[in-house]
């Protein structure tokens, strides 16, 4: 049962232009979100993340909308720029411990995200 | 500071063998988690250890096990290996009292041949 999903395996975006990564998830526990962005050969890299108190986050270029009734919460990044070409994938947290315990996150299957120059 | 790192990076078995990953977290980072990531499947949660303990496990079969040492590097061991084991594996570390992002090393890429 896949409690993260990312439905677009793909997507391809003009430099300069707006790129948009949804992810839709299914656990109402899941109070906290991440998106890590890989490059091949490494391991993810954490990029922005959203507590389920807000609806928005900006970091710079990325801004990360969470829209709890629909349980689902996309990915923007403006503009996009070549080294954005990655894959990019969801995580959840359900309940995290600041303290310790329960590190689980739950990942999507990810997104393949091309910048075209 | 030094990132995850992870040892060996590459590593070839052969049906039936067992193979041990070594993962040294960030330094003062007391949370290691472990995943296993397959073509289609994403990252799946393996196991995640604190102070030497295990606090969280996926679903997968006993074959797959781990340990964190009193300096806060783990290992984990597969036993019995098939060749669905065949995976890159991550490991996270997170710092206690820290937001709740985890740091991934580069991984090993396991091949069961």
């Amino acid at each position: 049962d896949q409690q993260v999903k990312q439905n677009s395996p793909s997507l391809s975006v003009q430099e300069g232009r707006i790129s948009i990564l949804n992810c839709d998830y299914t656990n109402s526990m899941f109070d906290y979100f991440l998106w890590y962005k890989k490059y091949p050969a490494e391991g993810p890299t954490f990029l922005i993340s959203i507590s389920s108190i807000k609806d928005k986050n900006e970091d710079g270029r990325f801004t990360v909308f969470l829209n709890k009734s629909a349980k689902h919460l996309s990915l923007h990044i403006v503009p996009s720029q070549p080294g954005d070409s990655a894959v990019y994938f969801c995580a959840a947290s359900a309940r995290p411990n600041l303290g310790f315990g329960n590190e689980k996150l739950t990942f999507g299957t990810g997104t393949r995200l091309t910048i075209i120059p | 500071k030094a990132g995850v790192t992870q040892t060996p990076r590459y590593l070839i078995k052969t049906r039936g063998q067992q193979v041990t990953l070594s993962c040294s977290p960030i330094s003062g980072h007391r949370s290691v988690s472990w995943y296993q990531q397959t073509p289609g499947q994403g990252l799946q949660f393996l196991f995640e250890y604190f102070s030497e303990t295990q606090r969280n496990k996926g679903n997968f079969p006993g074959r797959f096990s781990g340990r964190q040492f009193s300096n806060s590097r783990s290992e984990m061991n597969v036993s019995t290996l098939e060749l669905g084991d065949s995976a890159l594996y991550l490991c996270a570390s997170r710092g206690q009292g820290s937001s709740y992002e985890q740091y991934f090393g580069p991984g090993t890429r396991l091949t069961v041949t």
